[in-house]
């Protein structure tokens, strides 16, 4: 089945502790990136990755960090949360740029106290 | 940079209802999604629309690019249609494969 799949689903951690947000794709898909969605404000592109090794910061990198070192995973790295990092964060990945189809994975709730 | 305008904002129906969603756009799109959140938070794709007009069961859609507006169409409404309808737009042009995301409409389908 194609999907995207993120780990883990949910996580509570502390102020300061590094954690990683796992994110892989089964479709061969040479884009992936990263969403926050917050109250209010919707959902917002954190980082974009074009292929292997090709990264670009989106509208809110501050904070994050990405790696692509193989196609099918593009994780999120937090190396040192802060409580307004607290987000419900999706991954996502398509064939190519903006005109084709994204498919998003079932999300991540981090709560950061 | 593309503005999107999702109306309602709410809506609640009985079940077995039928209902339009729009979603209005500002400039020229290349992509057009339309997804559904969950109350769980996951977010399903229902439709990548960004012109023409497609059906899958009791959903339908519809993209009028040249006048920037796209139609999400529920029939027969049931419960488990709760939750919250993002239309995402993206613009040609340029490397990132963002997509710019609505307000979303908040549909309650009541028993």
């Amino acid at each position: 089945e194609a999907q995207v799949t993120q780990n883990p689903r949910y996580l509570i951690t502390v102020t300061g502790k590094k954690l990683t947000v796992t994110c892989s794709q089964n479709m061969n898909h040479e884009y992936m990136s990263w969403y926050r969605q917050d109250p209010g404000l919707g959902l917002r592109q954190i980082y974009y990755s074009m292929n292997v090794e090709v990264t670009d910061k989106g509208d809110v990198p501050e904070g994050y960090k990405v790696s692509r070192k193989e196609k099918r995973n593009f994780p999120l790295i937090l190396e040192s949360p802060s409580p307004n990092q607290t987000s419900l964060y999706f991954c996502a990945s398509s064939f190519g740029p903006s005109g084709f189809e994204q498919y998003f994975g079932p999300g991540t709730r981090l709560t950061v106290t | 940079g593309i503005q999107v305008e999702q109306s309602p904002p709410d809506l609640i129906l009985q079940e077995g209802a039928n209902s339009t969603l729009r979603c209005n756009f500002s400039d020229s799109v290349n992509n057009l999604q339309w997804f559904h959140q969950n109350p769980w938070g996951q977010l399903i794709n229902l439709f990548y629309i960004p012109s023409g007009t497609k059906q899958n069961g009791r959903l339908s859609a519809t993209t009028v690019a040249t006048e920037r507006y796209s139609l999400l169409y529920i029939s027969s409404s049931q419960t488990t249609d709760s939750g919250v309808y993002f239309c995402a737009v993206a613009g040609g042009g340029g490397a990132t494969n963002k997509l710019i995301f609505g307000t979303g409409t908040l549909l309650a389908v009541q028993p």
